[in-house]
């Protein structure tokens, strides 16, 4: 069964510090998902790429993150310089958001844990 | 703007017992909704979702949600807990066609006593 792959799983870096993760989606889909999710709280989406276009980065901090997907497929996010506050879950997701016979459903990957000291 | 709203952000039940969770979302329009399950440390995964015509949606594991317009409810419901339920559940909405954003609830956490 195809998954979305993500890495790494799990990062400790110390504030100030940078820190990327990556994500590959399921094949044939055009739209990815970057959440973010802080312990106990539900996921919060940072950006949505249609291909390699942004879609939505209303709630990206631009002056610290930036996401890219260059040819459409895998994607990374980045955080220059990591500040304690971004301790949270990173989620990728995938999704046929945009093309015949879409439900809306999301596939999730297994996350990337960052933890900042 | 579309929102979600999960009244109980924890819910203990005994094993076997039947457990309720709720789930409200505001909308004007023609939405999709869904229930998505995460287990420590794993990704969410899609237990059920509502597009059109039966208001009674069957899922994975014994779940099941209905859908009230009226009400704007979409409240997920189980029979029989097993121990294995124990996991945090997550509402979702999002419009129908185009590429409309997914927006999550904060979460239930179920926690099955045994």
């Amino acid at each position: 069964e195809a998954e979305v792959a993500q890495s790494p799983r799990y990062k400790i870096t110390e504030k100030s510090q940078a820190v990327a993760f990556w994500c590959d989606p399921i094949s044939g889909h055009a739209t990815l998902y970057w959440y973010r999710q802080i312990l106990g709280q539900g996921p919060e989406l940072l950006v949505q790429f249609q291909d390699e276009s942004v879609v939505d980065d209303s709630q990206l901090p631009k002056d610290r993150f930036s996401a890219e997907r260059l040819k459409g497929v895998d994607s990374t996010l980045k955080i220059q310089p990591a500040e304690l506050g971004d301790s949270a879950m990173y989620l990728c997701a995938s999704s046929t958001r945009g093309l015949a016979g879409d439900t809306g459903e999301l596939f999730f990957g297994e996350g990337s844990r960052l933890t900042v000291l | 703007a579309q929102s979600v709203t999960q009244l109980d952000s924890q819910v203990p039940v005994f094993e076997e017992a039947p457990v309720e969770l709720r789930c409200n979302y505001s909308s004007s329009v023609s939405v999709y909704l869904f229930w998505y399950v995460q287990y420590p440390n794993q990704g969410l995964q899609l237990l059920l979702k509502y597009l059109s015509g039966s208001t009674l949606v069957k899922g994975i594991n014994g779940f099941e949600a209905e859908f009230n317009k009226s009400q704007t409810s979409f409240h997920l419901r189980k029979p029989s807990v097993h121990i294995s339920d124990t996991a945090e559940y997550f509402c979702a909405v999002t419009y129908s066609g185009g590429y409309q954003k997914v927006t999550f609830g904060t979460g239930t956490k179920l926690q099955v006593i045994p």
